[in-house]
């Protein structure tokens, strides 16, 4: 049973550019969520897909965006980089629905983009 | 506004040691508290959920414990190994509607001696 795949692992972007990150979620799982995390600090909630749509979003600019396709897989596009940019940025599935409790997180290893 | 303190920020001990992670949270309204495991570089491993209506969970060496009412979890390792070097991360999950929050500490890293 393959958890929580991200690719690219990492990737060197220049400031101005966009950036692709991609996301298969644990299989059986229907929610995926993505966070940036900086150094030294905790994971920041950008948002989460269900559905097919943006259910929630984190305080983040409209630079960020997402998209969730049918087999529940998911893409986080970030436009015109910036140097703050630069974090490890990681996609946690989960099942959600009626009857679900407890909302247990399955994290990927994350991808990691340097932005120069 | 939920926020989540870990402190200190880093530990070092002796292998063979017991050990406890503290921490802290200001909503005491939450839904359950979760543990990960985060080697550098790396994602999160998830080691214990604690749901709003339990006070403790164990698995093998670990063991936490929740006390909502004072907004504080701790994190226990017995017997420490130089493998557990890792950061540890706690996060509470809050709901308001059909809407849920994770708010995660900053974390606490720990390297355990040989």
């Amino acid at each position: 049973d393959a958890g929580v795949t991200q690719s690219p692992t990492h990737l060197i972007k220049t400031r101005g550019q966009q950036v692709t990150l991609r996301c298969s979620p644990k299989s059986g799982h229907d929610t995926v969520s993505w966070y940036q995390q900086a150094l030294g600090q905790g994971p920041q909630f950008i948002f989460q897909y269900y559905e097919e749509e943006e259910r929630q979003r984190g305080n983040f600019p409209d630079r960020f965006s997402g998209h969730q396709f049918p087999n529940y897989s998911s893409e986080l596009n970030v436009n015109a980089l910036l140097l703050g940019d630069s974090a490890l940025y990681l996609c946690a599935s989960s099942l959600q629905g009626p009857g679900i409790v407890g909302e247990k997180l399955f994290f990927g290893s994350g991808t990691q983009p340097s932005v120069l | 506004k939920q926020e989540v303190t870990q402190i200190p920020a880093a530990l070092s001990v002796p292998e063979g040691e017991n050990l406890v992670l503290n921490c802290s949270f200001t909503d005491s309204a939450i839904y359950n508290l979760q543990w990960f495991r985060q080697d550098p570089g790396k994602g999160l491993t998830s080691l214990l959920l604690i749901q709003s209506s339990q006070r403790e969970q164990t698995s093998g060496r670990l063991n936490a414990s929740l006390d909502k009412s004072s907004g504080r979890s701790t994190l226990y390792i017995a017997a420490s190994q130089p493998g557990d070097s890792a950061t540890y991360l706690c996060s509470t999950l809050t709901r308001t509607g059909a809407n849920s929050k994770l708010t995660f500490g900053k974390g606490i890293t720990l390297s355990v001696r040989p």
